[in-house]
């Protein structure tokens, strides 16, 4: 049982570059997320999605684009990458009714 | 708007004593909170929850409090141990669709051998 699986774990981009995070989750659960967290800051919720097909957008969400075809999946991606995008991306899941998140290890974006 | 947040960033502790941690909350609505403990280069991890029914808490090693009349969130560890030493976050749902987590900015804890 892998839990939360984010890949790439590191990346460096190029301004204007685009790429795709992408989240896998093994638990079936029905909520995933995005967060993004900043050197020395708490976690700012960037999109979100309560099932299959539908997203939503959080507290930052701007520069991003979701996408949730599957169950277990949930698609991070960046059209055109700027500086301020450069953070640690969190995944997490969770099934209605549970307890707390399940977070994935992060993948580190830099953005030059 | 509603924020959660923490009163000190680094909290230095011995090893063996014990170790409380402060988390204010603004939105009287909230009715879930959630403990997450970060090791370095690593997702947050569960450590404990509560719900708006209940003022304690308790796991292994770990008390959480709540007060709802003040606002207040606090984490206890009994007895630090070295590998207590991380960043801890508190975290509140409103309970709202998709149930999003709000996160504080965080305190560090430094257990000193």
């Amino acid at each position: 049982n892998a839990g939360v699986t984010q890949t790439p774990k590191f990346r460096v981009l190029k301004t204007g570059q685009s790429m795709t995070l992408l989240c896998a989750q093994d638990m079936n659960h029905e909520y995933m997320y995005w967060y993004r967290q900043d050197p020395g800051m708490g976690l700012r919720l960037i999109h979100y999605s309560v099932g299959e097909g539908t997203t939503a957008k959080g507290e930052v969400p701007d520069g991003y684009n979701v996408s949730r075809l599957k169950k277990q999946n949930f698609l991070l991606g960046l059209e055109s990458a700027a500086p301020s995008q450069t953070s640690v991306y969190f995944c997490a899941s969770r099934h209605p009714g549970e307890g707390g998140y399940t977070f994935g290890s992060g993948t580190r974006l830099t953005v030059v | 708007g509603e924020s959660v947040g923490l009163h000190l960033p680094t909290l230095s502790v011995q090893e063996g004593d014990n170790s409380i941690i402060n988390c204010a909350y603004s939105n009287s609505a909230s009715d879930y909170f959630i403990w997450y403990k970060q090791e370095s280069g690593k997702g947050p991890q569960f450590i404990i929850d509560i719900r708006s029914n209940m003022d304690k808490r308790q796991g292994q090693r770990v008390t959480v409090l709540l007060n709802k009349t003040v606002k207040h969130l606090s984490l206890q560890i009994a007895a630090t141990q070295p590998g207590d030493s991380a960043v801890y976050f508190c975290a509140e749902n409103m309970g709202a669709a998709g149930n999003k987590l709000t996160f504080g900015g965080g305190t560090r804890v430094l257990v000193k051998p």
